[in-house]
């Protein structure tokens, strides 16, 4: 069955450090692959996505995401997070006239 | 920047009574949609609109449910009869075809 897995359901981070939040897909054809941020209480803010091409996708906010094909995967990362970052992550596919979510990654940035 | 507007932000209902989400979606924008999101956990897809009619729907949206875009702007989301685990987050999203776009959301409490 077609599905995306966040392995992650919490992630600490250092204000300052690198970030990787983990992706993975299960589907077919190639994916159109999605990831948003959710701030506490808000709505739904795409970051960036992947439809074909480059295979490394750059967002906003410093975010980006690298599309490997042979590891289905679509991790999402940024060099130096800021405390804003703090929200949860939400990876997602396009397939079958719907976005799929993943169960969502939560970020904590300490100082 | 073009955006997905719903209202009300918070709406509270009694158990049993009917509520009407509503979304003013982009104008230049042809997909529709609606996903829900219970507290804590994954953000979750209901249905899609197209063309002036319902192009794919989940197992949630049962028979409680429908969606209307009366009069070319608006885009709503109706419970016949709402239950108790009906409280959750509501998404409007609408989409040119990719990339959707979405509204802040409705809080839905049923009490």
């Amino acid at each position: 069955a077609q599905s995306v897995t966040q392995p992650d359901i919490h992630i600490t981070v250092s204000e300052g450090a690198s970030l990787e939040l983990r992706c993975n897909y299960s589907y077919g054809a190639t994916p159109y692959l999605f990831w948003y941020v959710q701030s506490p209480g808000q709505g739904l803010q795409l970051l960036l996505k992947y439809f074909s091409g480059d295979t490394l996708v750059q967002g906003i906010k410093g975010f980006e995401a690298e599309f490997k094909r042979s590891q289905s995967s679509f991790n999402l990362r940024k060099p130096s997070v800021h405390w804003s970052d703090a929200a949860e992550y939400f990876c997602a596919y396009f397939g079958n006239e719907k976005l799929t979510f993943g169960t969502g990654t939560r970020l904590t940035i300490i100082p | 920047e073009p955006e997905v507007t719903q209202t009300p932000s918070h709406q509270v209902t009694q158990m049993g009574q009917e509520v009407i989400l509503r979304c003013v979606p982009i104008s230049n924008h042809l997909y529709f949609y609606w996903y829900r999101q219970i507290l804590g956990q994954k953000v979750e897809f209901l249905v899609s609109f197209y063309n002036n009619e319902i192009s794919e729907k989940s197992e949630i949206f049962d028979d409680q449910f429908s969606v209307e875009r009366p009069d070319g702007s608006n885009f709503t989301l109706k419970i016949r009869s709402t239950k108790l685990e009906d409280s959750a987050m509501y998404f409007c999203a609408s989409a040119p075809r990719w990339g959707y776009t979405f509204g802040s959301g409705t809080r839905l409490t049923v009490v």
